[in-house]
């Protein structure tokens, strides 16, 4: 599974969009990226995931750039309580190899 | 009632004992999988099991054990507990339509003095 690199920690204030970016420069074609939330010592919550194309849900969008080496994730209007430790994870569906590694993450804090 | 249950929540216990951390799930998942978490370096791999047969080691699987009883149960030992096992476990399960989408349990804090 391709590794992932993100900025430690990142401020917003809160009602503006926070954006998240992850770098997965290594991805492979059959790997997809798949972001998750950890807010303070709970499971992560899986948000969003996708391939090549932009994706959008309820929570949140996600982009990913045309050569898929990097892409962000955006919080549209935070709130205080989207403060948690953000993940970018890239995986391989099936398969032995399907192991889903977590790195650390970025710590997002949301400010009043 | 939570979809992914882990007990129990805290334990503490002393240095060679041996613990069990337990995990059921309702949601009809074939994946599950042990999770670690110690401050400041995210979330580390322990086993994960794709079936009932099936048991696989992640990044960190020395001194610890698992056992699928069922599908619905994946049990994560230790069978002589120290210091350093102190942490934040997690169980986690997926299905097998999208695999990468990980339901969690709420966690096990466990403290070995």
């Amino acid at each position: 599974d391709a590794k992932t690199t993100q900025p430690p920690s990142m401020d917003c204030a809160e009602g503006r969009a926070a954006n998240l970016p992850c770098n997965h420069s290594t991805i492979s074609g059959n790997e997809y990226v798949y972001w998750y939330r950890q807010i303070h010592s709970q499971g992560p919550q899986y948000i969003i995931h996708g391939l090549k194309n932009n994706e959008t849900n309820e929570m949140a969008s996600l982009i990913i750039t045309e050569d898929r080496k990097s892409s962000t994730l955006i919080l549209p209007h935070a709130t205080l309580r989207d403060t948690a430790v953000y993940y970018c994870i890239v995986i391989h569906y099936g398969g032995a190899t399907n192991k889903l590694i977590f790195g650390t993450g970025t710590l997002l804090a949301v400010q009043p | 009632d939570a979809d992914v249950t882990q007990t129990p929540r805290n334990r503490i216990t002393k240095t060679g004992k041996r613990i069990m951390l337990e995990c059921s799930q309702t949601k009809g998942h074939d994946r599950m999988y042990w999770y670690r978490q110690d401050p400041g370096l995210g979330l580390r791999l322990i086993y994960y099991s794709f079936d009932v047969k099936d048991i696989n080691k992640g990044e960190i699987s020395d001194g610890y054990s698992v056992s699928r009883q069922a599908q619905a149960k994946f049990s994560l030992s230790l069978e002589s507990a120290i210091p350093n096992q102190t942490a934040l476990y997690f169980c986690a399960t997926a299905g097998t339509k999208n695999t990468g989408e990980l339901f969690f349990g709420e966690g096990s804090r466990l403290t070995v003095l």
